[in-house]
């Protein structure tokens, strides 16, 4: 079975640090690689995500993300962290299924401090 | 365009209940993708529908089954509860071709007492 793991499970940064969140899957196939940002009190929102073509892709809010394909990786980062960026981000991977439709399989998630 | 909607936002039930929950995906959206969040288990495929067939399932007893109607519409319920089944269960529409990309609603937060 598909899994995915995300290496940090909690991060606190000070304003402006730079931020790089890792993302390893299993499967093999071909798969579309997402990240999500669940700020406090709120539902889940796409950050960003990976079809194909280039595999650095960028998101909003200044993240972006780089596929490896050799490493099975899709890391998050972002060059300076706001307050605002405070979350829990999950990275997911979903992949075409026998009887057609997907699914996501998200990671544990990383829940993001960031202090003034 | 309207977002996703989930319907009740909070449910408190006891031991042995059963409960409903609704999903209004996105105007146009056929598939729908049901999720639980807790936790210890993080969040969790159920199942998804497309055009009113069950097309996927997760790894969950059968006490949770769900349904699509015509018009896109979902509903998932889950029967004899049990404490473990508190959790915030989130629905996800997407237009159901290929590996699209996935919207999420806000979510029902289920506690069993």
């Amino acid at each position: 079975a598909q899994s995915v793991s995300q290496h940090n499970h909690h991060v606190i940064l000070s304003e402006a640090a730079s931020l790089e969140l890792g993302c390893n899957y299993s499967y093999g196939g071909t798969v579309n690689l997402f990240w999500y940002v669940q700020y406090p009190g709120q539902h889940l929102q796409l950050l960003l995500k990976y079809f194909s073509g280039d595999p650095l892709v960028k998101g909003i809010k200044g993240f972006e993300a780089e596929f490896i394909k050799s490493k099975f990786s899709f890391n998050l980062r972002k060059p300076s962290v706001q307050w605002s960026d405070t979350a829990e981000y999950f990275c997911a991977v979903t992949r075409i299924l026998t009887g057609g439709g997907n699914k996501l399989t998200f990671g544990t998630g990383t829940q993001l401090k960031v202090e003034l | 365009k309207a977002g996703v909607t989930q319907t009740p936002r909070y449910l408190i039930k006891t031991r042995g209940q059963q409960v409903t929950l609704s999903c209004s995906p996105i105007s146009g959206h056929r598939s729908v993708s049901w999720y639980q969040q807790t936790p210890g288990q993080g969040l969790q495929f159920l199942f998804e529908y497309f055009s009113e067939t069950q097309r996927n399932k997760g790894n969950f007893p059968g006490r949770f089954s769900g349904r699509q109607f015509s018009n896109s519409r979902s509903e998932m319920n889950v029967s004899t509860l049990e404490l473990g089944d508190s959790a915030l269960y989130l629905c996800a529409s997407s237009q159901g071709q290929g590996l699209g990309e996935q919207f999420f609603g806000p979510g029902t937060r289920l506690t069993v007492l």
